[in-house]
């Protein structure tokens, strides 16, 4: 199975910052990368598709880019309800498989 | 707007079969274009994906689920269902009923709340 390794863990950041969220494959993935967003309680929600296409409805401050093995997520100025957990998935190859997840949280 | 929700137990004794029900709002699981799958979430962790289903009846499980897990679809009820066998502890975790788009990344595009099932007797 692909291993999908996500960095940082845990971070903490204030309204308005530039928070970038990595992901990298433990092989090539070309761009079969999504990324998605989960709120407590909450489903997930497609935010990036293709490693940099923004999902309908997702704002733009939402962006994601990389190829091969690295990824990128990043949020341009954070909002309120940017404060979530934020995961990466490869469909690369069968198992699809996700990252360990990314919690953003308020400093 | 596709609307999934998921129902069935919340409770399932070790050794038996967890079954759940994913119902289809808004679209239809007889048309092309779209798998439809399940996904679950153990405790405070990660995603897994379980596996889907396509409209011909093709099916794509997670291959170390695959000798325990069956998904099915009714399309006279607009309806997906996962069967997992022969559940252990392991198996306790939130599941999620989901859309995949066919080609490209197949992200999933649509989920369901979720329905949170304990394996315990």
């Amino acid at each position: 199975d692909i291993q999908m390794t996500q960095s940082p863990s845990s971070l903490w950041a204030s309204v308005g910052d530039r928070v970038k969220i990595t992901c990298r494959a433990s092989q090539t993935i070309t761009t079969y990368l999504n990324w998605y967003q989960q709120k407590p309680g909450k489903s997930p929600r497609l935010l990036i598709f293709e490693a940099s296409n923004l999902q309908s409805g997702v704002p733009s401050r939402f962006s994601g880019s990389g190829s091969g093995t690295d990824f990128t997520l990043t949020i341009s100025s954070l909002q309120p309800e940017d404060f979530a957990s934020y995961f990466c998935q490869q469909t690369y190859s069968s198992p699809s498989t996700f990252g360990q997840g990314s919690k953003l949280q308020i400093k | 707007q596709v609307q999934l929700q998921e129902s069935g137990p919340g409770l399932v004794k070790p050794s038996e079969t967890l079954a759940l029900t994913c119902t289809v709002s808004g679209g239809s699981i007889s048309l092309g274009g779209y798998y439809w799958g399940w996904v679950r979430q153990h405790p405070e962790k990660g995603l897994e994906w379980i596996g889907y289903i396509y409209y011909t009846g093709e099916n794509f499980y997670n291959p170390s689920l695959k000798s325990r897990v069956s998904i099915s679809g009714d399309k006279s009820k607009n309806q997906v269902s996962l069967r997992l066998r022969s559940v252990t502890a392991a198996d306790t975790a939130v599941y999620y009923c989901a859309r995949a788009s066919v080609g490209g990344a197949s992200p999933f595009d649509t989920w369901g709340q979720g329905t949170r099932v304990t394996v315990s007797s």
